[in-house]
């Protein structure tokens, strides 16, 4: 089974600055169609996860360009910069390329 | 807009059985394929299963496999989540979740629906 490891578990932030999470995996992410199949989540408190990133750097439909991801093989990030207080919650890898396994999470806090 | 409402949580002793089901709508329920993905108190996220467009196609993680059954009805734009012999370890947030076009990830989610398995 695919291992998805993300670090750190809780990343404290202030407001404005920038931030980055990592993301490994136990296996290459490149699947036999050529492409990678890593995405991003947040999870904001009491609310379920919505979709940031798919395809290690694509943003989805409405995401800001705050929000950037990138990565290869088995080390991705995800960066958000100017951060604001709606991006507080927890953030969870997903990669897609052999079944599908979440990362642990990463706590974004003030 | 994409609408996904999960029901049929609750409180049910181990061993025993609990059906729930996800109502969609704002998209051609038909075109997607759908799945489950739970959430453990204070834990992380798990994929539960997952199911083809048509139905014809299901899949599931190790641990629910001959214990959990995911279903779908286009007509009533619905999909189920049958859970039989329940742990204590089955115990979560149950999220319906839609995968995108392709199937490769999850694009909309329901507010999920809690699963307590205790006696």
């Amino acid at each position: 089974d695919i291992l998805m490891t993300q670090t750190p578990v809780s990343l404290p932030v202030s407001l404005g600055g920038q931030v980055s999470i990592s993301c490994r995996s136990s296996q290459s992410l490149v699947h036999s169609d050529g492409d990678t199949h890593l995405h991003w989540y947040l999870q904001k408190p009491g609310q379920s996860p919505q979709l940031l990133i798919y395809r290690v750097s694509n943003r989805f439909s409405g995401v800001p360009d705050r929000f950037s991801g990138s990565g290869s093989g088995t080390d991705f990030t995800l960066k958000i910069s100017r951060v604001e207080p709606e991006d507080l919650g927890v953030y969870y890898c997903l990669q897609s390329t052999h079944f599908r396994t979440f990362g642990g999470g990463t706590k974004l806090e003030l | 807009e994409v609408h996904l409402v999960e029901s049929g949580g609750g409180l049910v002793q181990p061993g025993r059985s609990l059906k729930l089901s996800c109502a969609a709508s704002g998209f051609i329920f038909s075109d997607y394929g759908m799945a489950w993905v739970r959430q453990a108190p204070t834990k992380g996220l798990e994929w539960v299963a997952s199911i083809s467009f048509g139905g014809g196609s299901t899949y599931y993680r190790d641990s629910v496999k001959g214990r959990f059954t995911i279903s779908r009805d286009n007509g009533k734009n619905t999909q189920y989540l049958q859970m039989d012999s329940l742990r204590s370890e089955d115990t979560a947030t149950y999220y319906c979740a839609r995968h995108e076009e392709l199937g490769w990830y999850f694009d909309f989610w329901g507010p999920g629906t809690m699963v307590t398995v205790s006696s």
